[in-house]
């Protein structure tokens, strides 16, 4: 059972640049998360989506965009990088039935020159 | 909004030892979990321990114990007899019952000692 996958893990780019992460989960999870983590801050929620066709922006969206096509996948796209969106990317899931419980992939490591 | 403070970015703790991380939140609501994620060095996000608010009793799981103490708002992690694989950046997050969105803590950083 592979859980949430995310890739790529790691990916260096230029400022201007476009790119996409995705998150894909196979655990028939409602809801899905990104947010980003960086030193002294914590993990801070990007965009999430509660099911299939829905999107909303979390605390940090500028910058980023997201869809979710596909029940199970989920992506973060940057139309045009800068180095203030060097981070680690973290995917997660929930089931949606009121637990809490976030389960996450393993990060994506994203630098922007 | 929510708000989820650890006021220790960092501690140390001898092997075998008790360690209590500290982790207050601000919140208006009624019903919601508050949790424990450990992050070692490989980045994986790993849930530590979990606790509704609704339950009085403190959550434990093996040598990872809470004290929740919901009037003072304030939820604490004790890891009991310390082990080098405990070694990781903890996060406390919040959450609240229909929102299924957790705020994050910043993190404190646990080191072990041999």
């Amino acid at each position: 059972n592979a859980g949430v996958t995310q890739t790529p893990k790691f990916r260096v780019l230029k400022t201007g640049q476009s790119m996409t992460l995705l998150c894909a989960q196979d655990m028939n999870h409602e809801y899905m998360y990104w947010y980003r983590q960086d030193p002294g801050m914590g993990l801070r929620l990007i965009h999430y989506s509660v099911g299939e066709g829905t999107t909303a922006k979390g605390e940090v969206p500028d910058g980023y965009n997201v869809s979710r096509l596909k029940k199970q996948n989920f992506l973060l796209g940057l139309e045009s990088a800068a180095p203030s969106q060097t981070s680690v990317y973290f995917c997660a899931s929930s089931s949606g039935r009121n637990t809490g419980e976030l389960f996450f992939g393993e990060g994506s490591r994203l630098t922007v020159l | 909004a929510q708000t989820v403070t650890q006021s220790q970015p960092e501690m140390s703790v001898q092997e075998a030892e008790t360690v209590t991380l500290s982790c207050t939140y601000d919140t208006s609501e009624s019903d919601y979990y508050l949790f424990w994620y450990k992050q070692p060095p490989s980045r994986q996000m790993i849930l530590v321990i979990r606790q509704e608010a609704y339950k009085q009793q403190n959550a434990t799981e093996n040598r990872f114990s809470v004290n929740f103490q919901k009037a003072a708002k304030s939820f604490s992690l004790k890891i009991s007899d310390s082990q080098l694989g405990d070694a990781a950046m903890y996060f406390c997050a919040y959450g609240f019952f229909g929102n299924e969105k957790l705020t994050f803590g910043t993190g404190t950083r646990l080191t072990i000692i041999p």
